[in-house]
């Protein structure tokens, strides 16, 4: 059962572009929701997380939007460089338990110069 | 480097050998996980220690995978009688009670 479903599976943007990467979730236990990056050959980097008891968070160029109703959450890449080509996945966890990750299938972006 | 860390980075195994990864977390951590992930998907977990103890394990997990940590530090993943199936990249993350997990480089089997 996939618990998290991430889209675009792949998206092209030009350099200095918005990406936007969607993620939905089903179960309503999960309460942490971090995003990670993978470059070809390296373990998931982790970018930044949020918590359903804010709508957005900010970190750099890197903002998540949350949106506990509709289960759904999202990434935004502001000024999108070459450099952030890389596999982005959201992932979910339940606080209290194991913590353990549920992943999204993940999306290739690739910026172009 | 003080990040987790996992040895070897590659393994290539005949299908039916028994092979073996470790993992080093980052030091201060006393939660460690295990992760597969195989071509074009995400992560998914297999296991979970905190400290020694082996608290989670995923119906992924079959029987003939085990985990250890002995003394709550490096952790050991075997694999027995290896088959084409379990060719992938295992991940190794590690983290505090907060919650945020750090992934190590991983280990790529792949099962010939």
């Amino acid at each position: 059962q996939q618990q998290v479903k991430q889209s675009p599976q792949s998206l092209i943007v030009q350099k200095g572009g918005i990406s936007i990467i969607n993620c939905a979730y089903e179960n309503t236990a999960f309460d942490y929701f971090p995003w990670y990056q993978q470059f070809p050959g390296k373990g998931p980097a982790l970018l930044i997380a949020i918590r359903p008891d804010v709508s957005e968070k900010k970190e750099g160029r890197f903002t998540i939007s949350f949106n506990k109703s509709a289960k759904q959450f999202s990434l935004h890449i502001m000024d999108s460089q070459p450099g952030d080509s890389a596999t982005y996945f959201c992932a979910a966890s339940i606080s209290g338990s194991a913590r353990q990750l549920t992943f999204g299938s993940g999306t290739q972006l690739t910026v172009l110069p | 480097d003080t990040g987790v860390s996992q040895d070897p980075r590659h393994k290539i195994t005949k299908r039916g050998q028994n092979v073996t990864f470790r993992c080093d977390p980052i030091s201060e951590h006393n939660r460690l996980y295990w992760y597969r992930q195989t071509l074009g998907q995400g992560p998914e977990f297999l296991t979970y220690f905190q400290n020694e103890a082996q608290l989670e394990k995923s119906r992924l997990l079959s029987n003939r995978f085990s985990a250890e940590r002995p003394k709550g530090s490096f952790s050991t993943l075997e694999i027995q009688r290896t088959e084409q199936g379990d060719s992938a990249m295992y991940l190794c993350a590690s983290s505090t009670a907060k919650g945020e997990q750090y992934f190590g480089p991983g280990t790529r089997l792949t099962v010939t």
